[in-house]
């Protein structure tokens, strides 16, 4: 069964680097998004993607963050230059081509900030 | 804010039906429900979602009630690997696009 993947699982940085989390989202889906759990919080919606351009972002998705699909099987998130606020679990998701169809989510990647 | 409200926590025997209620009073009617789960800090799982009829997969069954206010999960025979953080989350169509919104969710545990 297809499935969405990311790496790093797990990520370690210094406070003020950037740091770039990967997705791979199912093959045949053109919709894309990421989502961020801060420990022992909600799931909260960060941005939307489509047609290699943002769709829809949320406050918490300010000018650190960014979206890229630099190829045609990953989709990325960057932080410029991260806080120690940042720490979370950051998840990916697609969906296929028919818009507003069920999203897929993917393992995460837990992201230290020190 | 999460358009949904669910308990925070749920017991439940192994083998036997855990039944989930969620309340989504202010739904539109284009909305529809979707169900996930979360095990630990994986993931979210796609589980079922509807829109106005019942719906059963093999994981779990749907039931919405005829005005749409309320629907409840089934797990039919739970075990204690279902033990997750269950989640009613109500699609929002914004802007063209469908993010979720979620809630906190009610904490299931599978009791052997």
């Amino acid at each position: 069964e297809p499935e969405v993947t990311q790496t790093p699982s797990h990520q370690v940085t210094q406070m003020g680097q950037e740091v770039i989390l990967r997705c791979v989202p199912i093959s045949n889906h053109l919709y894309f998004y990421w989502y961020r759990q801060i420990l022992g919080q909600k799931v909260e919606f960060l941005v939307s993607f489509y047609n290699n351009e943002i769709s829809e972002k949320s406050e918490i998705f300010d000018d650190q963050f960014s979206v890229e699909r630099p190829d045609g099987s990953n989709f990325t998130l960057k932080i410029r230059s991260t806080k120690l606020e940042d720490s979370a679990m950051y998840f990916c998701a697609s969906s296929d081509w028919r818009q507003g169809e069920t999203q897929y989510f993917g393992p995460g990647t837990r992201l230290l900030v020190l | 804010d999460a358009k949904t409200t669910q308990p925070p926590s749920m017991d439940c025997a192994e083998g036997r039906a855990a039944n989930l209620p969620c309340n989504h009073s202010t739904i539109s009617g284009n909305e529809y429900v979707y169900w996930y789960r979360q095990i630990h800090s994986q993931g979210p799982q796609y589980i079922i979602h509807g829109l106005k009829n019942n719906e059963t997969n093999e994981m779990a069954s749907l039931i919405i009630t005829e005005d749409r206010k309320s629907s409840t999960l089934i797990l039919p025979h739970a075990t204690l690997r279902d033990t997750a953080v269950y989640y009613c989350i109500v699609r929002v169509a914004d802007s063209g696009t469908y993010k979720y919104i979620f809630g906190t969710g009610t904490r299931l545990k599978v009791l052997a």
